[in-house]
């Protein structure tokens, strides 16, 4: 079935130090992928998304690019902002959203 | 938009008790979504609708739980009878399509659920 692996968090980082979160998939076909930012006691909201390969999703300073031969979706952000500690979501769509298990970023000022 | 409306948003009940969590979906969304999260099992896809038909309840946990869309602007998930492990947060989402549409999936702010 689909699956989404996500690296172990946390990651800690130093205000404007450059980000990298790496997101790999397992899915047949060619399914939508995602990032979700969830912060402490919110639902999740949409960061970016890609719907095929090589499509590049932006927002907010983020990046992620949408790579079929490794089947990969990192996240990058070239600094981070204390405003960017939240819990990180990887995900994949077909029909509904499987999601990775997360990755809780704090950045420390 | 109000964006996605789930009520109430916390919820502490004692246990054989039931329990119902309510969503309204935006407004032209043809899909919705209930979603639970927990610290062990991370989110997890309970059941979707479609035009207010279900068309995936795979992840319902067992018999207790069970969800209803009588149209296309309120959704229930009801718990009978709840168990401590129940105790998780559970969100609703929608979207236009079942891949996200233009704009992805939409989530609520969540139900707090605690089964004590």
């Amino acid at each position: 079935g689909d699956s989404v692996t996500q690296m172990e968090g946390p990651v800690t980082l130093s205000e404007e130090a450059f980000l990298t979160i790496n997101c790999t998939y397992t899915a047949t076909g060619y399914p939508s992928l995602f990032w979700y930012v969830q912060y402490p006691g919110e639902g999740l909201q949409l960061l970016l998304k890609a719907t095929k390969a090589d499509d590049k999703g932006s927002n907010k300073g983020f990046e992620a690019t949408y790579r079929k031969e490794t089947t990969s979706f990192h996240l990058e952000k070239g600094s981070v902002q204390v405003s960017d500690s939240a819990v990180y979501f990887c995900a994949l769509s077909r029909r509904a959203l499987t999601f990775g298990s997360g990755t809780r970023l704090q950045v420390q000022p | 938009d109000a964006g996605v409306i789930q009520s109430p948003r916390h919820e502490v009940t004692e246990m054989g008790q039931e329990v119902t969590l309510r969503c309204k979906p935006i407004s032209g969304h043809d899909y919705l979504f209930w979603y639970r999260q927990t610290m062990m099992r991370g989110l997890e896809l309970l059941i979707y609708f479609n035009n207010n038909v279900p068309i995936d309840d795979s992840g319902m946990p067992e018999d207790r739980f069970s969800a209803k869309m009588p149209n296309a602007s309120f959704s229930t998930l009801k718990i009978q009878p709840s168990e401590p492990r129940d105790s998780a947060v559970y969100f609703c989402a929608s979207s236009q399509t079942g891949t996200g549409g233009p704009n992805g999936y939409t989530f609520g702010s969540g139900t707090r659920l605690t089964v004590v």
